[in-house]
C-alpha cells in the first residue's frame, strides 16, 4: 500500500522560516509534489522533485531524499497569507500520472 | 486561461437521491482525475482517465459511484443512491501527460463541489 506521513498542524511566526516534513512508503516512485490549499479552496501546485536535492522557487524550497523516503518544504520570510494546508503527494511509478496525497499539514502563521 | 471548471459548487440533497457532479478539464489536457476530500481521510483518488479512457477506478468506494468521460472536455461523477457518508468535497483535476508518468506535469484542480447528504 501507499503511506505518506506529514505532521497534522504547525504554527510559526510571521517573518520566520518553517520546515514541513513528509515521509513516504510507496510501491514505486516517480516524483513528489507539494501543493498549497487555503481553506475552502482548491489545491494549487507549489513544487516538484524527482531527483535528490533542493529545488528553490522564490520563498519556497523543496528537498528530496529518495533513499530515505523523505521530503521537506521550506518556507522563508513567512507571511500571514502563507497560512494554509500543505499537501505532500507522491506519483507512483506504476501509475500513468496519479498521485497519492498525505492528509496535509495545516500551517498557522501568527503575528 | 480558463482553469478546471466544476459544477455545482455546492449540493445539498437527501439520502437516496441521485447526485451528478460535472467537470470540464483544461483544454488540451489529456488526463482527468476525480478526488474526494474529507477531514479524516484527506484527499483520495477515486478514478482517473487518460485520453477519455478510465485507467484506474480502484479508489471508487462502491458500485453506487460511477464516472464517465464521453469526450475530452467533459466528465461526470455520479452517486446513486447517495448516503450521508458520501458528504465531502469532490475535486476534479486535469493534467497533460506526454509520456505516461514522467515529467513535472502538475495536476490542476477545480474549485470543488461541496456535497452534503442529509
Amino acid at each position: 500500500g501507499q503511506n505518506i506521513d506529514q505532521p497534522t498542524e504547525m504554527t510559526a511566526t510571521e517573518g520566520a522560516i518553517v520546515q514541513i516534513n513528509c515521509t513516504y512508503q510507496t510501491s514505486g516512485f516517480n516524483g513528489l509534489f507539494w501543493y498549497q490549499q487555503h481553506a475552502g479552496e482548491a489545491p494549487t501546485f507549489l513544487s516538484y522533485n524527482v531527483l535528490d536535492g533542493l529545488e528553490e522557487k522564490g520563498r519556497f524550497s523543496s528537498f528530496l531524499s529518495r533513499s530515505k523516503g523523505y521530503s521537506y518544504l521550506l518556507l522563508k520570510e513567512l507571511q500571514m497569507k502563507d497560512s494554509a494546508s500543505y499537501l505532500c503527494a507522491v506519483r507512483d511509478r506504476d501509475g500513468a500520472n496519479n498521485l497519492f496525497f498525505g492528509t496535509g499539514t495545516r500551517l498557522t502563521v501568527i503575528p | 486561461d480558463a482553469g478546471v471548471i466544476q459544477s455545482p459548487r455546492h449540493e445539498v440533497t437527501e439520502m437516496g437521491q441521485e447526485v451528478t457532479l460535472r467537470c470540464k478539464p483544461i483544454s488540451g489536457h489529456n488526463s482527468l482525475f476525480w478526488y474526494r476530500q474529507t477531514m479524516m481521510r484527506g484527499l483520495e483518488l477515486l478514478i482517473y482517465f487518460n485520453n477519455n479512457v478510465p485507467i484506474d477506478d480502484s479508489g471508487m468506494p462502491e458500485d453506487r459511484f460511477s464516472a464517465k468521460m464521453p469526450n475530452a472536455s467533459f466528465s461526470t461523477l455520479k452517486i446513486q443512491p447517495s448516503e450521508p457518508r458520501d458528504s465531502a468535497v469532490y475535486f476534479c483535476a486535469s493534467s497533460f501527460v506526454i509520456i505516461s508518468g514522467t515529467g513535472d506535469q502538475p495536476q490542476h484542480f477545480g474549485d470543488g463541489t461541496r456535497l452534503s447528504i442529509l
